[in-house]
C-alpha cells in the first residue's frame, strides 16, 4: 500500500488533456515539495516535474505541475500517442519516528486512446 | 550527461544476499546523492534507500533492518545489498541520483528474482 494515493488509469484522446492526482498527508505533501516522474516499462524513469511546478529542461511545457493543501496535481495537455506511460508521484515524509523518508504513489497508468 | 547502469544476479535464492551495483558515468558520484528502487511485479514504485554524498545513509523504514547502501569512489559507483531476501522481495531494481530531494538521473531497472 502506497503512502501517496493516485488513480490507478486515467484515459483521454490525443489532443486532449489529463490531470493525475496525487493525495497525502500534512507530513509529506503538505509540508514538502512534490515531484512526478514518467515511466515506460522497460526504460529508465524520467524526472517530469520537480518542487510542485518546474520543469526540468527538455521537459515541454505541455506538462504542468501544482498542489494545494495535501494533494498535488499533474497536467498534461497536447496528449500524444507518446505519453502513454506510467506517472508517479513522490516526496519527503517528515514523520518524526522514522527520521524522513521518501514516498510515492503507486503510479497511474495513462492511455491516449 | 549522468548515466546509471545497473548491474548483479538476476536470480537470488530465499534467505540469501541481493547485491546490486549501480555504475555512474558522466559525473562523479561525489557530486550527487544516490537511491535504491524497486518495482514489484504489477506495483508501483518503491523508495529502499539513500546515501548522501558524504556517505550517510538513510533508509526505508520497512527495509532498515535488512538494507546496507555503500558508495566505491574509486570506482564510481554505489552498491545496494538486502538480506534475508524472500519471494516478496522479487522485483526490477532501479538506482537513481540527483542534488536533492528530486531523482535526475534513473538507470534502466535491473529484474531480481526470489526463487530457490
Amino acid at each position: 500500500q502506497s503512502v501517496l494515493t493516485q488513480p490507478p488509469s486515467v484515459s483521454a484522446a490525443p489532443g486532449q488533456m489529463v490531470t493525475i492526482t496525487c493525495s497525502g498527508s500534512s507530513s509529506n505533501i503538505g509540508n514538502n515539495y512534490v515531484s512526478w516522474y514518467r515511466h515506460v516499462p522497460g526504460t529508465a524513469p524520467t524526472l517530469l516535474i520537480y518542487e510542485n511546478s518546474k520543469r526540468p529542461s527538455g521537459i515541454p511545457d505541455r506538462f504542468s505541475g501544482s498542489k494545494s493543501g495535501t494533494s498535488a496535481t499533474l497536467g498534461i495537455t497536447g496528449l500524444q500517442t507518446g505519453d502513454e506511460a506510467d506517472y508517479y508521484c513522490g516526496t519527503w515524509d517528515n514523520s518524526l519516528s522514522a527520521g524522513g523518508f521518501w514516498v510515492f504513489g503507486g503510479g497511474t497508468k495513462l492511455t491516449v486512446l | 550527461q549522468v548515466q546509471l547502469q545497473e548491474s548483479g544476479p538476476g536470480l537470488v535464492k530465499p534467505s540469501e544476499t541481493l547485491s546490486l551495483t549501480c555504475s555512474v558515468s558522466g559525473g562523479s558520484i561525489r557530486s550527487y546523492d544516490w537511491s535504491w528502487f524497486r518495482q514489484p511485479p504489477g506495483k508501483g514504485l518503491e523508495w529502499i534507500g539513500h546515501t548522501y554524498g558524504g556517505g550517510s545513509t538513510k533508509f526505508n523504514p520497512s527495509l532498515k533492518s535488512r538494507v546496507t547502501i555503500s558508495l566505491d569512489t574509486s570506482k564510481n559507483q554505489f552498491s545496494l545489498r538486502l538480506s534475508s531476501v524472500t519471494a516478496a522481495d522479487t522485483a526490477v531494481y532501479f538506482c537513481a541520483g540527483g542534488g536533492g530531494r528530486d531523482f535526475d538521473y534513473w538507470g534502466q531497472g535491473t529484474l531480481v528474482t526470489v526463487s530457490s
